[in-house]
């Protein structure tokens, strides 16, 4: 069964609305969060990295004032697309590792298809 | 750089037609190669993961192996429930947990 879950699963808004997806751990508590973005026919690339009680660590060429991320809890981690835009519009999937050691393979949600108008 | 390779892009199989899916990879030093299938509009779901050369892993009609230059899914008379995206992803020594680097993946399409 899932062990990652991601809301909501679509999202088509307006050009300048802020848009909140939600990942959540189940069963487990993640530490460690990772939110990836997929456009059509290419790889998966990493964003961010979310910490539960600090600041996320941003990939080059992320702008973090775009990008909110919170990890209030140590379940539960959101990404806000602020003022989002065409160019915004993309795949959004987030990952977590099961507690354990440091090669344990990182489970995926679930992903937030956002189309931008 | 770090990169990773899938070929081919695309692969058509009649049912029960084995074939492999390969995965060339640069890395500085291997931490693990992980192996995930992702559906149309899911999120990629786990397979395998292998973490030295000769290692080999096996689930149903899949087994993946793994050299110090690439590594292959064999897929087995394979079904068209097994039609998806096979993508693979390395994960640097030195680097941060989070940082795997994915291929684009090869789009599998089994036919009955």
């Amino acid at each position: 069964g899932a062990v990652v879950s991601q809301h909501p699963s679509w999202v088509i808004c307006k050009s300048g609305t802020s848009v909140k997806i939600e990942c959540r751990s189940l069963d487990f508590q993640a530490t460690t969060m990772f939110w990836y973005r997929q456009f059509p026919k290419q790889s998966l690339m990493l964003m961010a990295t979310s910490n539960e009680g600090s600041k996320a660590t941003y990939e080059q060429g992320v702008e973090k004032d775009k990008f909110l991320i919170n990890h209030a809890s140590l379940t539960l981690s959101t990404l806000t697309v602020t003022s989002a835009h065409p160019e915004d519009s993309s795949f959004y999937i987030c990952s977590a590792s099961m507690p354990g050691t440091v090669n344990q393979p990182q489970h995926f949600g679930d992903g937030t298809r956002l189309s931008i108008l | 750089e770090d990169q990773v390779t899938q070929s081919p892009e695309a692969l058509r199989l009649q049912e029960g037609e084995s074939s492999s899916l390969n995965c060339s990879y640069t890395v500085s030093g291997l931490r693990g190669l992980f192996w995930y299938r992702q559906d149309p509009g899911k999120g990629p779901e786990f397979l395998f993961t292998l973490y030295s050369a000769g290692e080999e892993k096996e689930k149903e009609r899949l087994k993946a192996t793994l050299t110090k230059k690439e590594s292959f899914l064999h897929i087995t008379a394979p079904k068209p429930e097994d039609s998806a995206t096979y993508l693979c992803a390395v994960q640097a020594r030195g680097g941060s947990q989070g940082n795997l680097i994915f291929g684009k993946g090869t789009k599998l399409s089994v036919k009955p």
